[in-house]
C-alpha cells in the first residue's frame, strides 16, 4: 500500500541548531516529491519539491531535501533553523500519472529560545 | 503559482445548521480540491472539484454532506451540511498550478477554521 511515514510527531531544536525532519514513502514508482509548512492559523505552503534529476534540492526560506531512492527517504533539513520556523511540516507525495497527494501525518517544529 | 483565497477564515456555528465556504483562485485552474484537517491531524482529502460536472468524492465523504459547486475554472463552494460537533476542523481549498511540472504540484487557499458548537 501507498503510504508516507514522518516518524517524529514533535521536534524541539533551540535556534541557531542545525534541522532534519524526516520522511519516508512507500510507493510502487519513483514519485513527485513535496515538503509543504503550515504555520499557526495558516494554510499550507509549498516549501520544495522533487520530480527528477539532482537528488537534493533547494527550497524556500533555506530549507533544503535529498532523495535518496535506496532508502525511499526524502528528508529536510536546514542548517541553522530561525524562531519563525516553528510550525508544522508535512511530506507529500504523488504518482507521476495522476493528480493525488498522499500526506504524511506531519512534525510539529518547536524551537527553543 | 496561484494564489488562493477562502471565505470565511472562521466561523462559529451550531450543530444542525450548514456552513458554506468560497475559494476563489487568482487565474483559471484545471483542478480544485477540497480537504478536511480535524484538530492535530494530518490532510484529508474530501474531493475534486469538477468544473462542469459532479464532485469526486473520496470514500467516506458524501454530497449530500459535503456539496461542493465548481461554476468556473476560477471558483468552487464546500457546504458543510447539517452540522455536528465532529465537524469541528479546519476545511482548505487547493488547485493545480497549470504552470507546474508536475501534475500534483497544489497550491492552497489560508484555510476555513470551523468550530461547532
Amino acid at each position: 500500500a501507498q503510504s508516507v511515514t514522518q516518524p517524529d510527531i514533535h521536534i524541539t531544536v533551540s535556534e541557531g541548531a542545525s534541522l532534519e525532519l524526516r520522511c519516508n514513502y512507500s510507493y510502487g514508482a519513483t514519485p513527485y516529491l513535496f515538503w509543504y509548512v503550515q504555520s499557526p492559523g495558516q494554510g499550507l505552503q509549498l516549501l520544495l519539491k522533487y520530480f527528477s534529476g539532482d537528488t537534493l534540492v533547494q527550497g524556500i526560506k533555506g530549507f533544503e531535501a535529498e532523495f535518496k531512492r535506496s532508502q525511499s527517504s526524502f528528508n529536510l533539513r536546514k542548517p541553522s533553523v530561525h524562531w519563525s520556523d516553528a510550525a508544522e511540516y508535512f511530506c507529500a507525495v504523488g504518482a507521476r500519472s495522476n493528480y493525488q497527494l498522499i500526506w504524511g501525518a506531519g512534525t510539529k517544529l518547536i524551537i527553543k529560545p | 503559482s496561484a494564489v488562493i483565497s477562502q471565505k470565511p477564515s472562521r466561523d462559529i456555528c451550531q450543530r444542525g445548521t450548514s456552513l458554506t465556504i468560497q475559494c476563489q483562485v487568482d487565474s483559471q485552474v484545471t483542478m480544485m480540491f477540497w480537504y478536511r484537517q480535524q484538530p492535530g491531524q494530518s490532510l484529508t482529502l474530501i474531493a475534486t472539484a469538477n468544473q462542469g460536472s459532479e464532485a469526486t468524492y473520496e470514500s467516506g465523504f458524501v454530497i449530500d454532506k459535503f456539496p461542493i459547486s465548481r461554476p468556473n475554472l476560477t471558483f468552487s463552494t464546500l457546504t458543510v451540511s447539517n452540522m455536528s460537533p465532529e465537524d469541528s476542523s479546519i476545511y482548505l481549498c487547493s488547485s493545480i498550478d497549470l504552470g507546474g511540472r508536475a501534475p500534483n504540484e497544489q497550491f492552497f487557499g489560508p484555510g476555513t477554521r470551523l468550530t461547532v458548537l
